[in-house]
């Protein structure tokens, strides 16, 4: 199995802050890689698809960068909308794998 | 409106077969390039995928569950099912189906639902 190491595993930000979290593949997935937010109690949703791809209706401040094994997921400018919970999904290979999750707390 | 919902038993005794049952609507899980899947998350920690059923019919299983699982689907192609035999506690999560509508990439979730594995 592909396995996924996500970072940071909690992060403290501010309204306003930049905010960046990886996800890094134990093996290369080309650019096969989602992003996700989910809030509690809430299906996650797609933000971020095929490395860099932005799904229709999300904010641009998020955008996805990284091909092979490192993956960056940016929010540009965090929203009070935006403290959730982020993972990341590989989807080049089965069993399809996900990160351990990023929570972002305010600060 | 594209939606995804899970049903199935809150609470399942160990050495009991746990059944889900995925109901769809708003897109056909026969239209090529549409596929669904099952995943689950066990409380406080990661999402773990278990299989998915394709427009084709092909079926994908997680190696470390495979023997305990089985994913189906319906004739009318409405309703996606997950079997995992012999539960188990370490099988508590709460259980999505997700659709994978952009080749493998999961593009929409349904709620999810609890379910408890003990005595």
């Amino acid at each position: 199995d592909i396995q996924m190491t996500q970072s940071p595993s909690y992060v403290s930000a501010s309204i306003g802050d930049r905010v960046t979290i990886t996800c890094r593949a134990s093996e290369g997935i080309s650019s096969y890689l989602g992003w996700y937010q989910q809030k509690p109690g809430k299906a996650p949703q797609l933000l971020i698809y095929s490395a860099f791809t932005l799904q229709s209706g999300v904010p641009s401040r998020f955008s996805g960068s990284g091909s092979g094994t490192d993956f960056t997921l940016t929010i540009s400018s965090l929203q009070a909308e935006d403290f959730a919970t982020y993972f990341c999904l590989q989807a080049d290979t089965f069993p399809l794998t996900f990160g351990g999750g990023t929570k972002v707390e305010i600060k | 409106q594209v939606t995804l919902r899970e049903s199935g038993p809150a609470l399942v005794k160990p050495t009991q077969t746990l059944t889900l049952t995925c109901s769809i609507s708003g897109f056909s899980i026969s239209s090529s390039g549409m596929s669904v899947s099952w995943v689950r998350q066990p409380p406080g920690r990661a999402f773990e995928w278990l299989a998915l059923i394709d427009w084709d019919g092909d079926k994908y299983y997680s190696p470390s569950l495979g023997t305990r699982l089985t994913i189906s689907r319906d004739t009318s192609k409405t309703q996606v099912g997950l079997t995992l035999t012999n539960a188990d506690p370490e099988d508590t999560a709460t259980y999505f189906c997700a659709r994978n509508g952009l080749g493998s990439f999961i593009d929409l979730w349904g709620q999810g639902t609890l379910v408890t594995v003990s005595p």
